[in-house]
């Protein structure tokens, strides 16, 4: 079983959709979640960290769901400069971070 | 603003050269890493390293050697490039929990 599983996509949405995207962990033990941005050919770039209490930020927001190991990043009233790959990581143990394959989204005019 | 820099963003190489690809890291990061990404397949650990001098495997350590004599310089060797290494190859550095990783723009290697 992959240490992180996220569904690849795509995912294609409209301007102004709200879109969710879902990630599951295997390491029931892992302390620190996070969403990454990557845009095409570029290196990933943090979104935001996942907090226990869920966490917002504009029109981002992310939630940790510990009883079925997933997290999960919803993005509301999307827009064209959203369309990017989302990665999930997951930080198991210190010097350990597990990435998803990553879930692409275009948004469309 | 963190900066983790990579000697080069496109390189061509031929089967059987020795290729060093560099990061630099300006934190003052204990921890760093080498990724290699493919399309399908994510991001792939290479090797990391904790500590000047220490190094550990990662998932896919064939084929690679890496190098920490410095704490902010990571290298990453192909000791006999393979056409198999052809591939967007990403350096990572981060603190302690509960930092995240802050990676490098990536090297984007062609091995012919």
């Amino acid at each position: 079983r992959k240490e992180v599983e996220q569904d690849p996509g795509p995912f294609n949405v409209p301007e102004g959709a709200t879109v969710a995207f879902n990630c599951t962990y295997s390491n029931s033990a892992s302390q620190s979640f996070f969403w990454y941005r990557q845009d095409c050919r570029k290196e990933p770039k943090l979104l935001m960290s996942v907090y226990s209490s869920g966490n917002e930020d504009g029109r981002f927001t992310a939630q940790l769901n510990r009883a079925s190991q997933y997290i999960s990043l919803l993005i509301r009233d999307s827009k064209l400069s959203d369309s990017a790959t989302y990665l999930c990581a997951v930080r198991p143990i210190p010097n350990q971070f597990y990435f998803g394959t990553g879930t692409s989204l275009t948004v469309i005019p | 603003d963190v900066k983790v820099t990579q000697s080069s963003r496109y390189l061509v190489k031929r089967t059987g050269e020795k290729v060093f690809l560099e990061c630099v890291q300006d934190m003052d990061h204990e921890n760093m890493f080498w990724y290699r990404q493919d399309p399908g397949l994510g991001l792939r650990l290479i090797y990391f390293s904790y500590d000047v001098k220490m190094k550990e495997k990662g998932d896919i350590p064939e084929g690679y050697s890496v190098s920490r004599e410095k704490k902010e310089r990571f290298s990453l060797i192909l000791e006999s490039a393979s056409t198999n290494q052809t591939s967007m190859y990403l350096c990572a550095s981060s603190g302690q929990i509960p930092d995240t990783q802050y990676f490098g723009p990536g090297t984007r290697l062609t091995v012919l």
